[in-house]
């Protein structure tokens, strides 16, 4: 059975930084590309940042360029998105998803003075 | 920077058929943009119902197909049930540097 289990959320001021994490099981994880999207409040999906299956490669969305920062340790089977910088409107759930097809139920981040 | 564009809202009677679609505003959709669909329910994590423009999950329900129409990509509801009112979302491929565009989403109601 697959399972995403994001963690890591909180509130955070802006300007400061965050590590979400998402674990990975019932499938081999090494093998498979991986995203991260989110959604604020009230508001539409949003897609962040993809992944390779070994990590070489990463694309990410232009307002996250340069700030988000995603990886991954195929040995503990985990996937990471780094938050620098931290703005108001990154505030959102954040998913993680397993080649889009499977997702996390996500962890809230707010950035708030 | 190119939008995808969906209806913001639609209306389907129970048991009726409603298509919705997914469009680019810089030209057609093709198969090369990859569309997927996802379903989200109020509170609850989006779940993905078709990939790769008409590929469906083990779980998807029957009654979901996807497909290209007119230069969009559509997820077609035949035989619509309470269930399935939610809020549906695209997605498409877009180009080596933007990978994944996600649409506005349209909320389905079936009244």
């Amino acid at each position: 059975q697959v399972q995403l289990v994001e963690s890591g959320g909180g509130v955070v001021q802006p300007g400061r930084s965050l590590r979400l994490s998402c674990a990975a099981s019932g499938f081999t994880f090494s093998n498979y590309v991986m995203h991260w999207v989110r959604q604020a409040p009230g508001k539409g999906l949003e897609w962040v940042a993809v992944i390779s299956d070994d990590g070489s490669n990463k694309y990410y969305a232009d307002s996250v360029k340069g700030r988000l920062t995603i990886s991954r340790d195929n040995f503990k089977n985990t996937l990471y998105l780094q938050m620098n910088r931290l703005r108001p409107d990154d505030t959102a759930v954040y998913y993680c998803v397993w080649g889009l097809g499977h997702w996390g139920q996500g962890t809230l981040v707010i950035v708030s003075s | 920077q190119a939008v995808v564009t969906q209806e913001p809202s639609l209306t389907v009677s129970p048991g009726g058929t409603v298509t919705l679609t997914c469009g680019f505003s810089t030209g057609a959709v093709t198969s090369g943009h990859s569309p997927y669909w996802f379903q989200q329910k109020p509170g609850q994590a989006p779940r993905t119902l078709i990939y790769e423009t008409n590929n469906k999950y083990s779980r998807t329900p029957a009654r979901f197909s996807g497909s290209l129409l007119g230069g969009k990509a559509a997820l077609t509801l035949s035989g619509a049930q309470p269930e399935d009112e939610a809020e549906y979302y695209c997605l498409l491929s877009y180009d080596d540097a933007r990978p994944w565009v996600f649409g506005g989403g349209t909320k389905l109601t079936v009244l």
